[in-house]
């Protein structure tokens, strides 16, 4: 149980255009996803919160406008990269708990790698 | 806060055995293990809540202080799957607000079995 689907895998894209990745949770429902970004050998940072029903919470620094979150089902969380451009080029992972908060683990989507020309 | 770990990578032949740690300025409410191997999503590995809890599962164990600022992932007889990157969360309680949950990761520590 507990499986987070994200998609697609891999987009390629060149610069200037919009880029969106889903993440579904298959077998239960999550109010509230996190995404996450991952340059090369380095750590996971969150992004957002996506709370399903309401705007998505930004951490410091990540551009809302740029970053468009969408949370519109108990089991849908959509992510655009709009206007990409190449530095946006990164690993980007989804991530959601199936029950409680702390005390439950984040299983996480299989993610997407992006690439922008 | 983003914990600290260390060390950064280990080189190991099977069977040695490696430790690594996670650390915060801060008393934490929970800590999160996971590896992540290249490529691939990160995959939980185990969860401590208590201060001086003790937990594992096999041969893979972690412990978490009294003070609940320092946990330690133990790798004992290392076998060539256990190769990857782990990565220490911490936070996700419920502080309130609509961030409640999220985790908060170290920067990784590099684990390379060697045959």
């Amino acid at each position: 149980g507990a499986v987070v689907s994200q998609h697609p895998s891999r987009v390629i894209c060149k610069s200037g255009t919009s880029v969106k990745i889903e993440c579904r949770s298959l077998d239960f429902q999550a109010t509230t996803m996190f995404w996450y970004r991952q340059f090369p050998k380095q750590s996971l940072m969150l992004m957002a919160t996506s709370n399903e029903g309401s705007k998505a919470t930004y951490e410091q620094g990540v551009e809302k406008d740029k970053f468009l979150i969408n949370h519109a089902s108990l089991t849908l969380s959509t992510l655009t990269v709009t206007s990409a451009h190449p530095e946006d080029s990164s690993f980007y992972i989804c991530s959601a708990r199936d029950r409680g908060w702390g005390d439950s683990p984040l299983h996480f989507g299989n993610g997407t790698r992006l690439t922008v020309t | 806060q983003q914990p600290v770990q260390s060390p950064q990578a280990v080189i190991l032949r099977e069977g040695e055995d490696a430790v690594i740690n996670c650390s915060s300025s801060k008393a934490l409410y929970s800590v999160h293990w996971y590896r992540q191997k290249h490529g691939e999503a990160p995959v939980f590995l185990m969860i401590l809540l208590k201060g001086g809890e003790q937990k594992g599962h096999d041969k893979i164990s972690a412990s978490f202080n009294e003070k609940k600022q320092q946990s330690s992932l133990y790798l004992t007889a290392s076998q060539l799957s256990y190769s990857g990157t782990y990565f220490c969360g911490t936070g996700g309680g419920n502080a309130g607000g609509t961030s409640y949950g999220k985790l908060t990761f170290g920067q990784g520590t590099i684990l390379t079995v060697h045959p």
